[in-house]
């Protein structure tokens, strides 16, 4: 069945360096993978979306990549602020399927 | 980006009751879903909430527990019936946009439910 797979359940990272989350899919060929935030007690956020004819793509200090031979999405936060720790989910897409698959989410805790 | 009032945000019900969760999203949108949020695990889908007709449900769930009703365009409520401690978890409403807004979903804040 189709999974997605955020290896790491919690990353703690020391303020101002670079927070690197991991997204693996397996028995899929998503068309698109999106990435949301999600803080205690809130429903989760949309950050960005990234196609799969798309290598990298940037919104201000976050940055994600797709690697289809890998079967994997890369999500970096550079200059990391305590503001940034909150638990960051991956999902995955198809066209014409109105449907997400999301993975367990990393929590990302910044430390100052 | 759309905004979606979700209530209530908790409650606290006895085993064997009903609940009604409601949702209101402040624009059109093309879809509705409903989500489950167990902890420490993924969301997951429930259902796709159908203007004017019955609700899609994903494997695993029923209308008969999780009747959904969407009349209009921008309201859709969930019902989780005769309820167990099983069904304590988190319940997320969310929508696409139009357009260019379409492939993202925007969440509600969510209901914690507890059973006891």
């Amino acid at each position: 069945s189709q999974k997605i797979e955020q290896n790491s359940e919690a990353l703690n990272i020391q303020e101002g360096k670079t927070a690197t989350l991991t997204c693996n899919y397996t028995n899929y060929s998503p068309a698109y993978l999106q990435w949301y935030r999600q803080d205690p007690g809130r429903g989760p956020v949309f950050l960005l979306l990234i196609r799969e004819n798309e290598k990298e793509k940037r919104k201000e200090r976050l940055k994600v990549t797709f690697d289809t031979t890998l079967k994997q999405s890369l999500f970096h936060i550079t200059a990391s602020q305590p503001a940034d720790s909150a638990t960051y989910l991956c999902a995955a897409g198809q066209n014409g399927n109105e449907k997400l698959t999301f993975g367990t989410g990393t929590r990302l805790t910044i430390i100052p | 980006s759309a905004v979606i009032s979700q209530k209530p945000s908790r409650d606290i019900c006895q085993r064997g009751t009903s609940l009604t969760i409601q949702c209101q999203v402040d624009s059109q949108v093309t879809m509705m879903f409903w989500y489950r949020q167990q902890p420490g695990q993924s969301l997951t889908l429930i259902a796709t909430a159908n203007q004017g007709s019955e609700a899609t449900y994903e494997s695993g769930f029923v209308i008969d527990k999780f009747p959904i009703s969407r009349p209009n365009l921008t309201f859709s409520t969930l019902t989780v019936s005769n309820m167990s401690p099983e069904d304590s978890s988190i319940y997320l409403c969310s929508a696409r946009g139009r357009g260019q807004r379409g492939e993202k979903l925007f969440f509600g804040s969510g209901t914690q439910l507890s059973v006891l």
